[in-house]
């Protein structure tokens, strides 16, 4: 099934540093959603985008919907070493109903 | 804690044999979706319930079926199992609106 583009697959960074990541399809989507997964647990949603251009943040994450409905991305501001995990984005497709087409996830290491 | 209640944590089996796992959905969810997550793969979709009826079908082999009871839990089987079933599996359920899935924590499933 079509995979979402997610990158970068890793980032290491130290504490306090901003961290970025982005998803990029070659098709629209009408709502992107992140989430992030520790290991061995569940993904726990973050934020659901639902329009074009749109932003939204949640507490230090702040992600947006891209313009072409073809991206969105992620931003963590002063990144503490809990926020170390998996994170994911997922998006829906009108042809696709509710179902949801994930990226392949950024792994985030938060060096203390 | 998504609400969303998954078991068995954790299951050993032998190739060939028959499992059953089971999800209860967040109260007051009609929709339950089931995920195959492997190291290779990432999130894959596997197939969508509604109040009972199959609603989607993703990639799901034919030795795999799901159901969802009036109680609304789901339960998926795998059946003649191959040691390439070994994944984490997932159900998420969704409420009526918007399009954002809640996660329960995951079944393991090692087949040897």
């Amino acid at each position: 099934g079509q995979q979402l583009n997610q990158s970068p697959q890793s980032m290491f960074i130290q504490e306090g540093e901003d961290v970025s990541m982005n998803c990029t399809s070659s098709s629209i989507f009408n709502t992107w959603l992140w989430y992030k997964q520790d290991p061995g647990e569940g993904p726990v949603l973050l934020i659901a985008l639902y329009k074009a251009g749109e932003l939204t943040s949640n507490g230090r994450l702040t992600a947006q919907f891209g313009i072409t409905r073809k991206d969105s991305f992620l931003n963590i501001s002063a990144s503490i070493p809990s926020d170390v995990g998996i994170y994911f984005c997922a998006g829906q497709q009108e042809t696709s109903g509710s179902r949801l087409t994930f990226g392949e996830g950024t792994q985030l290491t938060v060096n203390p | 804690d998504s609400g969303v209640t998954q078991t068995p944590k954790h299951l050993i089996t032998a190739t060939g044999q028959r499992v059953t796992l089971r999800c209860s959905p967040r109260s007051g969810d009609l929709s339950v979706y089931w995920y195959q997550q492997s190291l290779d793969q990432g999130l894959q979709f596997l197939i969508h319930y509604y109040n009972g009826e199959e609603r989607a079908k993703g990639n799901i082999l034919e030795r795999f079926s799901a159901q969802q009871f009036p109680d609304l839990h789901s339960e998926l089987n795998l059946s003649s199992l191959e040691l390439g079933d070994s994944a984490l599996y997932f159900c998420a359920s969704k409420g009526p609106s918007g399009y954002e899935q809640y996660f329960g924590p995951g079944t393991r499933l090692t087949v040897t």
